[in-house]
């Protein structure tokens, strides 16, 4: 199974900082890396799929990027809704996987 | 627009068998399959399989064979998962996903299972 390893964990920053959450693979995933939010008590979102194409209706303050094994969120423009966990998803090649997720707060 | 409803809450005994539905709307159902993704404090997000909502065919994580069993009824677009011989480690939220080329797209509300005796 392909391994992802996301950090931090855990992430303290202030409305207007810029954001960036990693996620690392165990070997190549090809680009087919997603973001998803979950804010507590709801269902996952989807904000990113396939590494860097943003989902309709997600803010463009949230972008994506990498390659091979490695690859980041990140949002632009810390907003007071965006206090969430972030986890990635591989769906190269199953069994499909997660991080470990990075639960973001507000200074 | 696209919508994926879970049943309610189990609360199950150790030993016995829950069966968790999921309905979709708003596309349409055979576009995707559906996934199941298993969520918990202590492990995460695990991918458990999924269901060709057209043909029926499976896909299982080896870990979860046994365990889970998925089954759809494309007259009504719904999926189904059933959790067999629970134990208290299949407590849990499950989702389901509709799932295409670009991953997980639309999830459910999730359905929280527990068991306990």
């Amino acid at each position: 199974d392909i391994q992802m390893t996301q950090s931090p964990s855990f992430l303290s920053a202030t409305v207007g900082d810029r954001v960036t959450i990693n996620c690392k693979a165990s070997q190549n995933i090809n680009k087919y890396l997603n973001w998803y939010q979950q804010k507590l008590g709801e269902a996952p979102k989807r904000l990113i799929y396939n590494t860097n194409s943003l989902q309709t209706g997600i803010p463009s303050r949230f972008s994506g990027s990498g390659s091979g094994t490695d690859y980041t969120l990140t949002i632009s423009s810390l907003q007071p809704e965006d206090v969430a966990t972030y986890f990635c998803l591989q769906h190269n090649s199953g069994p499909y996987t997660f991080g470990a997720g990075t639960k973001l707060e507000l200074k | 627009q696209v919508q994926l409803q879970q049943s309610g809450a189990e609360l199950a005994k150790p030993g016995s068998s829950v069966k968790i539905s999921c309905k979709a709307s708003g596309y349409t159902f055979t576009s995707y399959y559906i996934s199941w993704i298993k969520q918990t404090t202590g492990q995460g997000l695990e991918y458990i399989g999924y269901i060709n909502t057209g043909s029926g065919g499976t896909n299982y994580n080896e870990k979860f064979k046994g365990k889970a069993t998925l089954t759809v009824d494309k007259s009504s677009s719904t999926a189904f998962m059933q959790l067999s011989s629970l134990t208290p480690d299949d407590s849990a939220v499950y989702y389901c996903a509709s799932l295409g080329a670009r991953g997980f797209a639309y999830w459910g509300q999730g359905t929280l299972v527990t068991v306990s005796s």
